[in-house]
Formats: C-alpha cells, structure tokens, sequence
C-alpha cells in the first residue's frame, strides 16, 4: 500500500463539462504523477510533479491541466472532457529511496457521454 | 511512435509450466527497465526491475533477462501459477531522468490455466 487514494473512483460526466480527479497521498512523498490507461496503449504519463506548485507536461497533456497546491494532493483537470478522456487514469508516486520504481493507485474510471 | 513495445496482447500457458512475456525498446538511452503486474479494477503493482548494467535479476519465481544489444527484455514465471493470470506491462527510464517518468508498453494479458 503506497498511502494513494483517488477520487472519485468512478464518474460519467457529459461532453463539455470540467472534469476534476483528485489523488492524496499520505507520506509527504516529492514526486506525484498521473497515468491514464487505454487498450493497446498500456499506460500514458498526462503531468507529473516534482514539488509544490511545480508541475510539468507529459506524453498526453493535451486538454488537461493539473495542480498541486499542498504536497499532498494532486487534481488532474479536464477542462472540457471529450469522449477520447473516457479512460481510467492512475495517479502515482515515487517514494524515497525507491529509486526508479513509482507506486500506483487504484485508478479512476471516468466516461465521458 | 512506441518506444516500448509488447507484441503479444495475449499468452495462454498451462499451471506448472513457464511463462515468457517479451518486450522491445527502441530508445538506446532507456538504461532502467520494470515489470508491473495488473488485475482487473486495480493499480498496476511493482513486480521486478532490472538496470542496464546487469543482463539478469531473479525474484523468486520471476526473472527479467536483458539483451542490451538486441534493445529487449523478456519475463519469465516458473513455475506459472493460476493466481499469475493478469496483465503485465514493462516500463522503461533514463536512470539520469529527473522525473523518473516511466514509458510503458501496451501490456500482456497472462492466462494460466488450471
């Protein structure tokens, strides 16, 4: 258990509105990332963050946006979800001495109608 | 343009005998590579990791073999158990990547029959 927990774990929202999803993690850990995963595509790296307020761009950016405002959590954004949004995004952490390995969440399931 | 692939979505293997999931990487500066294991509505698990300086790690019943010149790692399960059944996704970093963002592959669904 990586002390990560998402919300909402399941949501169905309308094309066009704002989407948010949040991930808490416990330990005070730097690094904080979100994953979306999609058949075929395995798992795309959306934002990561490397500290308070710092943020930046991963693979699949487009149409997100992401803050972290306290150390703890994590809100991706979807600013005007589209059905191509409709997937489970993950959030994770790198914990410390963990080297490369990053610990995932339980995921959110998001569909967009 | 993928830069880790898996070419099988799919592996069916008997309970006992062993399991081979393979993976590709086109990106010569990948030097850290990891296997996660997935269950249906849960996060992907941390399974084995292997750095580019070795070309072998074992864990028990799992093995990560690296062929550096060939840009390919492969996973092996022995033996294979049913409770193996799930999808595994190999990931890929620079060791230098001060993010540590990992690049995944599409993943492999593993079904071990009983």
């Amino acid at each position: 258990d990586a002390g990560i927990t998402q919300s909402p774990r399941h949501k169905v929202t309308e094309t066009g509105t704002p989407v948010t999803l949040r991930c808490h993690q416990t330990e005070n850990h730097r690094y904080m990332y979100w994953y979306r995963q999609d058949p075929g595509h395995g798992l795309r790296l959306i934002h990561y963050s490397y500290g308070v307020k710092d943020t930046d761009k991963g693979e699949v950016s487009d149409g997100y946006s992401v803050s972290r405002s306290k150390t703890e959590d994590f809100l991706l954004t979807l600013e005007s979800a589209t059905s191509s949004q409709t997937s489970v995004y993950f959030c994770a952490i790198r914990t410390d001495g963990s080297g490369n390995t990053i610990y995932f969440g339980e995921g959110s399931w998001l569909t967009v109608v | 343009d993928q830069q880790v692939k898996q070419n099988s979505p799919s592996l069916s293997v008997q309970e006992g005998r062993i399991s081979i999931l393979n993976c590709d990487y086109t990106n010569s500066m990948f030097d850290y590579f990891l296997w996660y294991k997935k269950y249906p509505a849960e996060g992907p698990t941390f399974l084995i990791s292997i750095s580019s300086i070795k070309d072998k790690n074992e864990d028990g019943r799992f093995t990560v073999f690296l062929n550096k010149s060939a840009k390919h790692l492969s996973l092996h399960i022995v033996p294979s158990q049913p409770g193996d059944s799930a999808v595994y996704f190999c990931a890929a970093t620079r060791h230098s990547n001060a993010g540590n963002m990992l690049t995944f592959g599409g993943g492999t669904r593993l079904m071990v029959k009983p």
